[in-house]
């Protein structure tokens, strides 16, 4: 069974650009998170899916994240204009019940 | 609002030692409680998962015990080997309505083991 896939792996941007994640997750699971991961701490939920409807955005700076999951599928997690404390691992999981949700590998941002 | 605490790391421990990580909670409700590790240049594996007072976890060697009257989930391993070396990540759900599922981490424990 394929994992969650996330892309790209890393990248590197000057402060105040825009930047793109994208995730596929398991095939079937309905529910869909992103995390940010600051370098010496724990994961925290930025957002969570269901199918293509949000359940939870409380943690999601709206003035410059976004996040859409089209189709109940992919997702895309969108930040503009970056700053330097959005340099994180931006990590999407995906589950078919609560009980688990399963981790990509990351995508690694640098803000400069 | 939940939170999970950790013991500070770093942890090193030589090959064939006991580990102890400490990991306690806040939570409102009942929540189930999860260990995690990321290995190196990996993302996050569920290690093991427990979802009611007095359950035991376990996977690979390692243990943890859901201890409600203490609000703890320590995991423990009897004898630690290299590939142990990890980062291992206390974490709790509460399934709730208005928050879905969210995870709630600790802030994570480095484990080396050496030779």
């Amino acid at each position: 069974e394929a994992g969650v896939a996330q892309s790209p792996r890393y990248k590197i941007i000057e402060k105040r650009q825009s930047v793109a994640f994208w995730c596929n997750p398991i095939s079937g699971h309905a529910t869909l998170y992103w995390y940010q991961q600051i370098l010496g701490q724990g994961p925290k939920l930025l957002i969570q899916f269901q199918n293509n409807g949000v359940v939870d955005d409380s943690q999601l700076p709206k003035d410059r994240f976004s996040a859409e999951r089209l189709k109940g599928v992919d997702s895309t997690l969108k930040i503009q204009p970056a700053k330097l404390e959005d340099s994180a691992v931006y990590l999407c999981a995906s589950s078919f019940s609560w009980v688990e949700q399963f981790f990509g590998p990351g995508t690694r941002l640098t803000v400069l | 609002g939940d939170s999970v605490t950790q013991m500070e790391g770093p942890v090193t421990l030589s090959e064939e030692a006991f580990l102890t990580i400490n990991c306690t909670y806040t939570a409102t409700g009942y929540p189930s409680l999860f260990w995690y590790v990321q290995y190196p240049g990996e993302g996050l594996q569920l290690l093991l998962k427990a979802t009611k007072a007095d359950d035991k976890g376990s996977n690979k060697g390692f243990e943890a015990t859901y201890r409600k009257e203490t609000t703890s989930f320590h995991l423990e391993k009897g004898s630690v080997q290299v590939s142990d070396s990890a980062v291992y990540f206390c974490a709790l759900s509460e399934s709730k309505e208005t928050s879905g599922s969210r995870l709630t981490f600790g802030e994570g424990t480095q484990l080396t083991v050496n030779p």
